[in-house]
C-alpha cells in the first residue's frame, strides 16, 4: 500500500499545551497537505507545504517537511478544545488524487 | 459561500436494495471525487471523474457505481449493499491542477439493515 502512517494514532492533552503529529510518507512527493476531521463530518484543508519549503505556519498550526526522510509533521500550539478531532496527512498520487495517512486522533480536555 | 454539498447526511437501505447518494458543488471544480471511509479509517477513492473522464480504482468492488450530468452533480449509486457498505461516503472536489486541496462534503452515513 502506499499509504502513509501517522504516528500516534491517538493523542490526549489538556487546553493549552501543544499537540505534535507526525507523518511518513513512501513515495517522492511534490507536496504534502494536512486535513482535519471533526466528528461526523468531512474533512477541512489545513494546510499545503510544497517539496522545497521545510516549514510552514498559519495561525496556530507550524508543519514541517523533510523530504530526505519521507517525513513531515504537524505542530498545534496552545491547544483547545474545538481542535479535538481527527488529523490526517495526504500525498498527492498524481495531479488530481491524493493518498490519505491513517491519521491521528487527537482530544483536548477543558 | 462556495461548497459541496451531499445529501442525504444519514441513509438507512436495506441489504440488496439499491441506493443512491448525491453530491452538489458550486465551486465549478473540474474534479470530483467519492470516498469511503469507515469508522476510524482514512478515506479510500472510490473513483473520480475529471470532467466527463471517469476514473475507477482498481480495488472498487463493481457494486459501486457512478454519474456526473453535468459540472455541478455527482451520485453514487450502490446497486446492492451489504453489511461490509456500511460506512460514512464523502464527495470531494478540486480544480484539477497542482498543488491546489481538496473540497469535502459533509459526507453521508449509510447504514445497512
Amino acid at each position: 500500500s502506499q499509504q502513509g502512517e501517522e504516528d500516534p494514532q491517538a493523542l490526549s492533552i489538556q487546553e493549552g499545551e501543544n499537540a505534535t503529529m507526525n507523518c511518513s510518507y513512501k513515495t517522492s512527493i511534490n507536496n504534502l497537505q494536512w486535513y482535519r476531521q471533526n466528528s461526523g463530518r468531512g474533512l477541512v484543508h489545513l494546510i499545503l507545504i510544497r517539496s522545497n519549503e521545510r516549514e510552514k505556519h498559519s495561525g496556530r498550526l507550524r508543519v514541517t517537511l523533510d523530504t530526505s526522510k519521507k517525513s513531515s509533521s504537524l505542530l498545534i500550539t496552545a491547544s483547545r478544545a474545538a481542535d479535538t478531532a481527527s488529523y490526517f496527512c495526504a500525498t498527492p498520487r498524481n495531479t488530481d488524487k491524493l493518498i490519505f495517512g491513517t491519521g491521528t486522533r487527537l482530544q483536548v480536555f477543558p | 459561500d462556495a461548497m459541496v454539498i451531499q445529501n442525504p447526511r444519514y441513509q438507512v437501505t436495506q441489504f440488496g436494495k439499491p441506493v443512491t447518494l448525491s453530491c452538489s458543488q458550486t465551486l465549478n471544480h473540474n474534479v470530483m471525487y467519492w470516498y469511503q471511509q469507515k469508522s476510524s479509517q482514512a478515506p479510500k477513492l472510490l473513483f473520480h471523474y475529471y470532467d466527463k473522464d471517469f476514473n475507477n480504482e482498481a480495488d472498487t468492488p463493481d457494486n459501486f457505481q457512478s454519474r456526473r450530468p453535468n459540472t455541478s452533480f455527482c451520485f453514487l449509486d450502490i446497486r446492492s449493499p451489504g453489511l461490509g457498505d456500511a460506512a460514512m461516503y464523502l464527495c470531494a472536489t478540486s480544480p484539477g491542477q497542482p498543488y491546489q486541496p481538496q473540497h469535502f462534503g459533509d459526507g453521508t452515513r449509510l447504514s445497512i439493515l
